[in-house]
């Protein structure tokens, strides 16, 4: 089972900074199939990029995703208010499993 | 825009079977391209995917290692929507349970809690 490990594990910063989330997995990721979303209280988490860099329908260009083989990033450019959430990377090469999330929280 | 609507009771007595359905609109169960998935989320196990089904001219299932010996996923064509039963729950087993479409998942049901308790 390839294990998904994110970090930081919270990350705090003001709206309009960037922010660079990590996630390294412990075998390489065949394809670079990684997919990155984004879950707010009560709701489904929301895919916002896969196959490592690609956006997903409706998601805003300030989303980026880039890595390949065992490290992935996610980065968005330029926060804004409702950026603030917990983020997961999954990857779905072999079978599919999740990292265990990363906190961004307003500072 | 494919929508996911989850169905099924939220609590279950220990040794019992958990069972939801997910019903799809806006694409086909059997569509040849996509996936049907089960996934849930706990504070103790975090996302953990349970398994999918999908139509490649023949049906195939493939189930996590974690719950391989209790879950059995099937497809419905005349209602265009998928099931999961998993067998012999026990307080481990609660969770929000969740439907999705795709490899990456697209698409999201809105979540069933189930709780395992007499």
């Amino acid at each position: 089972e390839i294990v998904l490990t994110q970090s930081p594990g919270t990350l705090s910063l003001s709206p309009g900074e960037r922010a660079t989330l990590s996630c390294r997995a412990s075998q390489s990721v065949t394809n670079n199939n990684l997919a990155w979303y984004q879950q707010k209280p009560g709701q489904a988490p929301r895919l916002l990029i896969y196959g490592p860099s690609s956006r997903a329908t409706g998601i805003p260009n300030r989303f980026s995703g880039s890595g390949s083989g065992t490290h992935f990033s996610l980065t968005i450019s330029r926060l804004e208010p409702e950026d603030f959430a917990v983020y997961y990377c999954q990857q779905y090469a072999t079978s599919h499993t999740f990292g265990q999330g990363t906190r961004l929280e307003i500072k | 825009q494919v929508q996911l609507q989850q169905s099924g009771p939220g609590l279950v007595k220990p040794s019992q079977s958990l069972s939801l359905t997910c019903a799809i609109s806006g694409d086909s169960v059997s569509s040849k391209s996509a996936a049907w998935n089960w996934i849930r989320q706990s504070p103790s196990r975090g996302l953990e995917w349970l398994g999918r089904t999908y139509y490649r001219s023949k049906w195939y299932n493939d189930y996590a290692e974690s719950v391989k010996s209790r879950i059995t996923i099937n497809s419905d064509t005349s209602k265009n929507q998928f099931s999961l039963q998993l067998n012999s729950v026990t307080p481990e087993d609660t969770a929000v349970y969740y439907c999705a479409r795709g490899w990456a998942y697209s698409s999201w049901g809105q979540g069933t809690l189930v709780t395992v308790s007499s």
